[in-house]
């Protein structure tokens, strides 16, 4: 199926440091979701981008659309311990414009903050 | 509260023997569907449904069954269950939106399953 591609894969950091993660797709996307997944829990989505070069904040997140319609990005300013968790990136399969229900996910950030 | 439910959270069973992983949502979402998640893999998904009745296969469908009998509920069946099925496993739900062209996935707490 159809692959987004995360990086990095692992991220260790200090607390206040800020992080930046992206996304990218050899296909174009109509929509980019990002979710975070805290440990033991299903993911929750943190921001949705609907039009290329869209930036969107939600609190001390920033994701942007990128204008290629292949790739996104995320942003997190001034990190705390509770970001941690692994962060994924998501897109809609629409093919002939018609979504087809189907969501493709990344392989994951996973996120470590260092007190 | 508005929710997503799967049933069980954890299991642990053995090579063949037929389980099924329930699914529940409160919220009258036409669209559900199930994905796995394996490190360095992130979530793939297995099945989705658009509505009671319709079913389709996502990326990795091969070893499971669903069905979509009733708008809130959606199982994932393991006929016969294999090692390689080890895994966490997650159902989600959203209304969906041909609009925007994307459904905004609400999930549930997730199904780790250890196949011996």
């Amino acid at each position: 199926g159809q692959q987004l591609n995360q990086s990095p894969q692992s991220m260790f950091i200090q607390e206040g440091e800020d992080v930046s993660m992206n996304c990218t797709s050899s296909s174009i996307f109509n929509t980019w979701l990002w979710y975070k997944q805290d440990p033991g829990e299903g993911p929750v989505l943190l921001i949705a981008l609907y039009k290329a070069g869209e930036l969107t904040s939600n609190g001390r997140l920033t994701a942007q659309f990128g204008i290629t319609r292949k790739d996104s990005f995320l942003n997190i300013s001034a990190s705390i311990p509770s970001d941690v968790g692994i962060y994924f990136c998501a897109g809609p399969i629409n093919a002939g414009g018609t979504s087809y229900g189907k969501l493709t996910f990344g392989q994951g950030t996973i996120l470590t903050v260092h007190p | 509260e508005a929710q997503v439910t799967q049933n069980p959270r954890y299991l642990i069973t053995v090579t063949g023997k037929k389980l099924t992983v329930t699914c529940s949502q409160n919220m009258n979402h036409e669209y559900m569907s199930w994905y796995r998640q394996d490190p360095g893999l992130g979530l793939r998904q297995i099945y989705y449904s658009m509505n009671v009745e319709v079913t389709d296969k996502g990326d990795v469908p091969e070893g499971y069954k669903v069905s979509r009998k009733e708008k809130r509920n959606f199982p994932l069946i393991l006929e016969s269950p294999s090692p390689n099925q080890t895994s966490l496993y997650f159902c989600a739900s959203s209304l969906f939106s041909s609009l925007s062209g994307a459904n905004v996935l609400t999930f549930g707490a997730g199904s780790r399953l250890t196949v011996l």
